[in-house]
This record gives C-alpha cells, structure tokens and sequence, in this order.
C-alpha cells in the first residue's frame, strides 16, 4: 500500500538552529513529492515539490528538500529557522491508485521555534 | 478572487443531523479532495474527483457521501452526523492538465465542524 511517514512529530527548536525534517515514502512506482507548511489557523500552502530531474529541491523562505530514491526519502532542511517558521509541516507523495493520481500525506510534523 | 472556498467556516451540529460542507473552486480543476485534519491523524482523504459525475472514495469515506455535477463545485455530506466526525475538513483541488505531478494541490480555508 502507498503511504508517507514523517518520523518527527513533534520539533523544538530554537531560532538559528539547522532543521531537518524526515519523511519516507511506500511506493514501488514513479512518484511525485511535496512538502506543505500550514502555519496557524491557516490552510495547507506548497513549499516545495519534487518531480523529476535534480533531486535537491529548493523552495520558498531558505526551504530545501533532497530526494534519495535508494532511500525512499525526501527529507526537507533549511539551515537556520526562524520564529516565523513556527508551523504544522506536511510531506506528501503524489501515486498512481486505481488509474488516478492521488496525494497521500504524512502525518504531520508540529515545529515549533523558540525565540 | 479566484481560488478556492469553503462554506461554512464553522458549524456546529447535533448529532444524527445532516450537514453538507459546500466547496467551490474557481480555476476548473478537475481534480478535487476532501480530508479532515485530527490531532494525530494528520490530513486523511475523504473521497476526491477526478472529474464531474466521477468520483471516489479515499481513506475514511464512511459516514461521507459526495456528488459532483458541476466541475467547480464538490459538497461533502455527512448523512448522520457523529461525535467522530467533529473536525477540521479541508477541500483541495488540483489540475490534471501538463506534466503528471508537476500541479500542486491547492487547498480551501477549510470548515471547523463540531458535532455535540
């Protein structure tokens, strides 16, 4: 069965520090990866995706997320976080299911920075 | 604005009663979702659409139904409502259009729905 695990689901730190958050997919295909942040009282917003080509994936606000195939994995880092940072992160794969392409999540991963 | 919206924000119902969570995106995706966030449980799909009159059930579809006549709307029904299904549903569409995974799903405001 397709699923995404995020390990981490629960994250303090404080500001400066080197995030990284993990997340491992279940899929023998091809498949397409998100992350998606959703700060406060507020809905789901992209960060970042992977799809093909350079697996290191830049996206907005200093975030960057490698795929490793070999690994199954598609961890997402930004060298020094911010309070603003504080939000639910969300990793995501995109697979095939019954002829249609569905978005599978993580559970989540609620970081919180110190100031 | 374009986008994609929720009605309502919030409700709140009894149990055993009928509520319809309305969703409406402006953008003609043919894709569209439907997920309740819960502590723990993280974003779990409901049903989704991959087009009008076509849809399909997700991880929890029961206690749900769903219809999609019109490509810019996708109302969630719960027929009966439960203490269970008191959460946060968040409807998303997605385009089908280009590059298999290259269009993100975009995602409503979300409805805060507590059953008593």
């Amino acid at each position: 069965a397709q699923s995404v695990s995020q390990h981490n689901h629960h994250v303090i730190l404080s500001e400066a520090a080197s995030l990284e958050l993990g997340c491992n997919y279940s899929y023998g295909g091809t498949v397409n990866l998100f992350w998606y942040v959703q700060y406060p009282g507020q809905h789901l917003q992209l960060l970042l995706k992977y799809f093909s080509g350079d697996p290191l994936v830049k996206g907005i606000k200093g975030f960057e997320a490698e795929f490793i195939k070999s690994k199954f994995s598609f961890n997402l880092r930004k060298p020094s976080v911010q309070w603003s940072d504080t939000a639910e992160y969300f990793c995501a794969g995109l697979m095939n299911s019954g002829g249609y392409q569905k978005v599978t999540f993580g559970i989540g991963t609620k970081l919180q920075v110190i100031p | 604005d374009a986008g994609i919206t929720q009605s309502p924000r919030y409700k709140i119902t009894e149990t055993g009663r009928q509520v319809t969570l309305m969703c409406h995106q402006t953008w003609s995706h043919s894709y569209m979702f439907w997920y309740r966030q819960d502590l723990g449980h993280g974003l779990r799909l409901i049903y989704y659409s991959a087009a009008a009159d076509i849809t399909d059930k997700g991880e929890v579809p029961d206690g749900y139904v769903v219809s999609r006549s019109k490509t810019e709307n996708f109302p969630l029904t719960l027929e009966s409502a439960t203490r269970s299904q008191t959460s946060v549903y968040f409807c998303a569409s997605r385009s089908a259009s280009g590059r298999v995974g290259y269009n993100e799903q975009f995602f409503g405001p979300g409805t805060r729905l507590t059953v008593l």
